[in-house]
């Protein structure tokens, strides 16, 4: 079974400061992580992906197969930050999505 | 590019009739999956199919279904509607190919609304 864990459903953080999204899996397989963002009144999109080791709008995400999480970091927040932000996993090569609760985060000027 | 699209974007039926909704992929994906939203459960997987035929099933009861015509375009259909079936209705595309690399775009979602 594949399950997705974000323990903190809203964060508070003040511009300029650091924020972490935590995200931890349960999956007995590979699996490929991804973080999706959702901003007001916008559709769901894709924020970033594990496989591809990236850098997205300063956001980063390392997966630790150890510790099963894909914590989702930026050091500066923006106000532009703000949104809700969903980490998911699929099995390798599949486009089934199982998606955690999401963040809400709100980044106060 | 178009993106995702999906009809009607709001609808309320009562329990126990049925409804259909509809989402239209980028041009020249191929593949369509379906995602129930709910406040209590969250995002959950409802079925994907590619190229006509379902490649993916979630663990939804036999009243959801679906399928996907020749120009990729896909219908859900919910039967026996349940007040436990409001929800979020967002389906996603991508050109189902290369799965490695392949990413999902969200279409709006519909909004159903089960009296």
């Amino acid at each position: 079974a594949q399950r997705v864990t974000q323990p903190e459903k809203l964060l508070s953080v003040f511009k300029g400061a650091p924020v972490e999204l935590k995200c931890n899996y349960s999956y007995s397989g590979s699996p490929e992580l991804f973080w999706y963002v959702q901003y007001s009144r916008q559709r769901l999109q894709l924020l970033l992906r594990h496989i591809s080791r990236e850098s997205i709008k300063g956001f980063t995400a390392d997966l630790n197969k150890g510790e099963t999480s894909f914590h989702l970091k930026k050091p500066f927040a923006q106000e532009e930050d703000s949104a809700m932000y969903y980490c998911a996993l699929s099995g390798k090569g599949n486009n089934r999505l199982a998606f955690g609760k999401g963040n809400q985060v709100v980044v106060i000027p | 590019k178009a993106g995702v699209t999906q009809t009607p974007r709001y609808l309320i039926k009562t329990r126990g009739q049925q409804v259909t909704l509809s989402c239209s992929p980028i041009s020249g994906h191929r593949s369509v999956s379906w995602y129930q939203q709910t406040p209590g459960q969250g995002l959950q997987f409802l079925f994907e199919y590619f190229s006509e035929t379902q490649r993916n099933k979630g663990n939804f009861p036999g009243r959801f279904s679906g399928r996907q015509f020749s120009n990729s375009r896909s219908e859900m259909n919910v039967s026996t509607l349940e007040l436990g079936d409001s929800a979020l209705y967002l389906c996603a595309s991508s050109s189902g190919l290369d799965r490695s690399t392949d990413t999902q775009y969200f279409g709006p979602g519909t909004r159903l609304t089960v009296l």
